[in-house]
């Protein structure tokens, strides 16, 4: 079964460094997102992406943050300084039209700011 | 807008027990609702989906959830715990005409007891 495979797992980084997470999204699919998960809060949601361009984002997306498809197949979330704040589980999620509700998630990156 | 309230971060059941998740939502449009499980260590799993078709649905490993609007609900129900069912569980309500943004309630941790 298709799947959305994200790396690393689990990210350590040091406060001040660039992080690049991850993502291969379900291959027919056309939308895709980066949803972040604090320890113990909700699932939140950063960003999307469609036609090579951001089509939403949350305030919590700054201008440390940029997301990038690179080729045909990698979809990347940087985060150019991190904070210690910055510390959580990041999920990629695809789908694969527009008039389709369902998200496909990846098993997350978690990332850990020292 | 919307947003989900998830009553209850910790539910404890026994096996074979009903299990009973419970999960309002608050919309200006005609909501789109989904249940999704995250196992430990996993990414988020679709368990189940209303997009506004019949009000009873049902997914994967039994579960099932009715949607309510007179009661702005959409319960996730089981008729009998396993031990596999312990994760966390999300329900998470999207707008049928931005499918952007999902809105993910806080979660509800589901303990079986042998």
């Amino acid at each position: 079964e298709p799947e959305v495979t994200q790396t690393p797992s689990h990210q350590v980084t040091q406060m001040g460094q660039e992080v690049i997470l991850r993502c291969v999204p379900i291959s027919n699919h056309l939308y895709f997102y980066w949803y972040r998960q604090i320890l113990g809060q909700k699932v939140e949601f950063l960003v999307s992406f469609y036609n090579n361009e951001i089509s939403e984002k949350s305030e919590i997306f700054d201008d440390q943050f940029s997301v990038e498809r690179p080729d045909g197949s990698n979809f990347t979330l940087k985060i150019r300084s991190t904070k210690l704040e910055d510390s959580a589980m990041y999920f990629c999620a695809s789908r694969v039209g527009a008039n389709t509700g369902e998200l496909f998630f990846g098993e997350g990156s978690r990332l850990t700011v020292l | 807008a919307q947003s989900v309230t998830q009553l209850g971060s910790h539910v404890s059941v026994s096996e074979g027990a009903l299990v009973l998740l419970r999960c309002n939502y608050s919309s200006s449009v005609p909501p789109y609702l989904f249940w999704y499980v995250q196992y430990p260590n996993q990414g988020l799993q679709l368990l189940l989906k209303y997009t506004s078709a019949a009000t009873l649905v049902k997914g994967i490993n039994d579960f099932e959830a009715e949607f309510k609007k007179s009661e702005t609900s959409f319960h996730l129900t089981k008729p009998s715990a396993h031990m596999s069912d312990a994760a966390e569980y999300f329900c998470a309500v999207s707008d049928p005409h931005n499918f952007n943004k999902f809105y993910f309630g806080s979660g509800t941790k589901l303990n079986v007891k042998p």
